[in-house]
């Protein structure tokens, strides 16, 4: 059972554009939603993360939607570049985000940037 | 500093055959996990262990078996390899189990024939 979906698989975009990325899960018990990245060959990093307690969180060109009563969230990047290309997980955690079982995926997204 | 250290990077294995994944971390961190991630899925959990001693089945433990001697070492031990392990293996750790604290090894690719 997958806990979080996460849509699209795949995204194509041209550099400059912007690319948006969604997630949903369904336990309400949910209160941490970190978004991670991932290059080809490399473990996951943490890109930026969101509480419920705002709707959105911004650093950079990089941005967190949160839609509490939709139970959905998603991550926008703002004038796509070629180095952005990556594949892009969303998460969910319980607990605050603290707790050792306590870390959902997405299925990812393969973000590819065209110059 | 290394940070998260894997090895193998890739490994092919014949079905019945058993292997150990070896992690290491030098930052000191208490926690540390075993994920797997299949193409098209999430990181899912096996294993994670919360200090020297202590290890607890993550979401997906069948087929797979970890110890915890050190605070730095926390290999993952398959038995007897199976089609369905293939899988890319990451290693991650964190200092108090705050998930935006976790730091992710480069992984092991593992191919079971």
């Amino acid at each position: 059972q997958q806990q979080v979906k996460q849509s699209p698989q795949s995204l194509i975009v041209q550099k400059g554009g912007i690319s948006i990325i969604n997630c949903a899960y369904e336990n309400t018990a949910f209160d941490y939603f970190p978004w991670y990245q991932q290059f080809p060959g490399k473990g996951p990093a943490l890109l930026i993360a969101i509480r419920p307690d705002v709707s959105e969180k911004k650093e950079g060109r990089f941005t967190i939607s949160f839609n509490k009563s939709a139970k959905q969230f998603s991550l926008h990047i703002m004038d796509s570049q070629p180095g952005d290309s990556a594949t892009y997980f969303c998460a969910a955690s319980k607990g605050g985000g603290t707790g050792a079982n306590n870390l959902f995926f997405g299925t990812g997204t393969r973000l590819t940037v065209i110059p | 500093n290394a940070g998260v250290t894997q090895t193998p990077k890739f490994r092919i294995l014949k079905i019945g055959q058993s292997m150990t994944l070896q992690c290491t971390q030098d930052m000191n961190h208490n926690y540390m996990y075993w994920y797997r991630q299949d193409p098209g899925m999430g990181l899912k959990l096996i294993y994670y262990s919360v200090g020297a001693g202590i290890t607890d089945k993550g979401e997906v433990p069948n087929g797979y078996n970890v110890s915890r001697s050190t605070t730095e070492d926390f290999p993952l031990r398959l038995e007897l390899a199976a089609p369905s392990q293939t899988s890319v293996y990451f290693c991650a750790s964190s200092y108090s189990g705050t998930v935006s604290g976790y730091t992710f090894g480069s992984g092991t690719r593992l191919t079971v024939v």
